[in-house]
């Protein structure tokens, strides 16, 4: 069955710090990828997606490329601040858009000032 | 924010009672979803509809049903309540406009004692 594999966490880094959070995933066909953010007490919030290889989504500084011959989304921003604590999900829908997604396991990501 | 609530947000009850949550939405959106959370699970999905009295079950569904009467309400009811169903749940509907994506509600924290 489709499936997604993220790096689990909880990770705590420094304002301005590089973050890389993992994500890999299986799946038949060619399924669309995303990222959600999930901010203390709140629900999930789409943070950017991407629907073919190759492809890169972009958001709030954040960017993820869709690679189809690593079966990876890793997502990545150069320089995080404070306000960027938040659990982070991969998820994947194999079905075109987004009709049913599987989620990954959530990373918590902690930025201290 | 995709016009989504949740009702009760939180709610506290004991083994064996029945319990319903509601999810509403105000955007007519054709697709809705319940999801819950759990710490090392991620999020899973426990039944979705995809029109008035058209539903389905996800990966999760035993002791759960769903009810979707009217487009802008979905149902989700715990017939028997365990305290395996303490979790935090999640509705979403899917926005199928040019971003196709999946947008949640605030989510409701069930305890069941």
């Amino acid at each position: 069955g489709n499936s997604v594999t993220q790096m689990e966490g909880p990770v705590t880094l420094s304002e301005e710090a590089f973050l890389t959070i993992n994500c890999t995933y299986t799946a038949t066909g060619y399924p669309s990828l995303f990222w959600y953010v999930q901010y203390p007490g709140e629900g999930l919030q789409l943070l950017l997606k991407a629907t073919k290889a190759d492809d890169k989504g972009s958001n709030k500084g954040f960017e993820a490329t869709y690679r189809k011959e690593t079966t990876s989304f890793h997502l990545e921003k150069g320089s995080v601040q404070v306000s960027d604590s938040a659990v982070y999900f991969c998820a994947l829908s194999d079905q075109g858009g987004s009709e049913k997604l599987v989620f990954g396991k959530g990373m918590k990501l902690t930025v201290n000032p | 924010d995709a016009g989504i609530t949740q009702s009760p947000r939180h709610k506290v009850t004991e083994t064996g009672t029945p319990v319903t949550l509601r999810c509403h939405q105000t955007e007519n959106h054709r697709y809705m979803y319940w999801y819950r959370q759990d710490p090392g699970h991620g999020l899973r999905l426990i039944h979705y509809s995809y029109g008035v009295k058209d539903t389905d079950k996800g990966e999760v569904s035993d002791g759960y049903s769903v009810s979707r009467s009217k487009t802008e309400d979905f149902l989700l009811t715990l017939e028997s309540a365990t305290s395996s169903q303490t979790s935090v749940y999640f509705c979403a509907i899917r926005d199928r406009g040019p971003t196709d994506t999946q947008y949640f509600g605030p989510g409701t924290r069930l305890t069941v004692l």
